[in-house]
């Protein structure tokens, strides 16, 4: 298994434009997160997803930020308009989560997002 | 609702030395406590749970209730052990997320 693949690995854009980032998780996982982290604020999760849907979305910044998971091997996370104070590098894990405890999150690559 | 609170961010010390990566937590039950790790140019990986109870790449870490701490330890530290250092909590059962302190740069010097 790769494990879990982002893309793009490297985002470089302009303030005001959409920035899409993908996330495949590792198969037969039914937990995906996405975090955020700065050096300012280290790693903050953003939203996951149990069974492809959204749980808890209570660390989404703001209406700018969105994601969906439209099926179990495939999630997103929208910016738009993006914003310098956007740059970061944001990781998707992915988990098989037993029924009493938190399993072992896997975590992705990251993409570094540099807004200008 | 659950912190976790990493007071250093940097730590650097010569190889051989011992370290201690400090955590402490809030959370009003009881929570299941992570240590990741995250070496130069990869992923962030789980080092340790508490609930298994295990010494990894001789790291070792007690969860202290009355301190609300769960420090990590090694005894005497490798230049390949230099990484940044996650503490991280979770509460039990299922649909529980984890919240990551701030980390810590761990520097082992030769």
């Amino acid at each position: 298994d790769a494990g879990v693949i982002q893309s793009p690995r490297h985002e470089v854009t302009e303030m005001g434009q959409e920035v899409t980032l993908r996330c495949k998780p590792i198969s037969g996982h039914n937990s995906l997160f996405w975090y955020r982290q700065t050096m300012m604020r280290g790693l903050e999760l953003l939203i996951y997803f149990n069974n492809n849907v959204p749980i808890d979305d209570s660390g989404m910044p703001e209406d700018r930020f969105s994601a969906k998971m439209p099926n179990a091997s495939f999630s997103t996370l929208k910016i738009q308009p993006s914003e310098p104070r956007d740059s970061a590098v944001y990781f998707c894990a992915s988990g098989a989560e037993a029924a009493v405890s938190t399993d072992t999150q896997y975590f992705g690559p990251g993409t570094r997002l540099t807004v200008l | 609702a659950q912190r976790v609170t990493q007071p250093e961010k940097l730590l650097s010390v010569f190889k051989g030395a011992p370290v201690e990566l400090k955590c402490n937590y809030s959370y009003s039950g009881s929570p299941e406590l992570f240590w990741y790790v995250q070496y130069s140019r990869q992923r962030l990986q789980l080092l340790l749970r508490h609930i298994s109870r295990e010494s990894i790449k001789g790291f070792t870490a007690d969860l202290n209730k009355g301190e609300t701490s769960f420090h990590l330890k090694k005894p005497f530290a490798q230049e390949e052990d230099s990484a940044m250092y996650y503490c991280a909590l979770s509460g039990p059962g299922a649909n529980s997320k984890l919240t990551f302190g701030k980390g810590i740069t761990l520097s082992v010097r030769p």
